[in-house]
């Protein structure tokens, strides 16, 4: 069985400072996809990133960026200059190749950014 | 806006009541989904539908009753609900069943309180 472990249940944050989510997976296939939503309080869940296992290389999206590291079976989340915007849930999730596989989330981290 | 729709926003109902909830996505995917959120919690999903037929039903009980009439619409028929049904239901989508590695597209959701 899969499994997403996000630590973090709250995150504090004064704006423009960075901050790190991170995200810790549990899984026996070789083969998986990683992804990232962020709920904001209007409760829409906003698709982020996908990332599949075989896919290593940090990637950065304007301030955000993402670490994978298959090593530690990690998959966390930095924002850059945080801004009063970024208050928000932001899920880890995981799901496996082949047919329909059930999408994992993590149990989210909230984060909140002080002006 | 989202490129999922849902209605209504809220809905609150009695126990006895009647209603429905409606979900459309004109972006062409074949594959929809029903999730429900409780307060600081992740999604759990309730059904998938896969080409307007129910691929998943994740033993949801049946107080709650999933409708595809077509391609671009999912409904979620309720009745005789119980209070620990109130949550918040999500609507998602994706381009088809099995690509787990496309994003699910989420609605903003149904927030439900059951009186």
């Amino acid at each position: 069985a899969q499994k997403v472990t996000q630590a973090q249940t709250e995150i504090s944050v004064v704006e423009k400072e960075d901050v790190t989510l991170d995200c810790v997976y549990e899984t026996r296939d070789t083969t998986y996809y990683l992804f990232w939503y962020k709920q904001p309080p209007s409760g829409e869940l906003v698709f982020l990133i996908r990332r599949n296992s075989f896919d290593e290389q940090n990637e950065i999206s304007g301030r955000y960026s993402w670490n994978f590291q298959k090593s530690t079976s990690s998959f966390n989340f930095t924002i850059t200059a945080s801004q009063v915007v970024d208050s928000a849930v932001y899920f880890c999730a995981l799901s496996l190749s082949g047919g329909y596989q059930k999408v994992t989330f993590g149990t989210g981290t909230k984060l909140q950014v002080i002006p | 806006d989202t490129e999922v729709t849902q209605t209504p926003k809220h809905l609150v109902m009695g126990m006895t009541n009647k209603k429905s909830l409606k979900c459309e996505q004109h972006m062409g995917h074949r594959a929809m989904y029903w999730y429900k959120q409780k307060a600081k919690k992740p999604p759990e999903l309730m059904f998938v539908y896969s080409y307007e037929k129910l691929s998943i039903n994740e033993s949801v009980p049946s107080r709650f009753s999933p409708e595809c009439p077509n391609s671009s619409l999912l409904n979620l028929h309720l009745h005789a609900l119980q209070p620990e049904d109130s949550a918040l239901y999500l609507c998602a989508s994706s381009p088809r069943e099995g690509a787990n590695n496309q994003p699910q597209h989420f609605g903003d959701g149904t927030r439900l309180s059951i009186l």
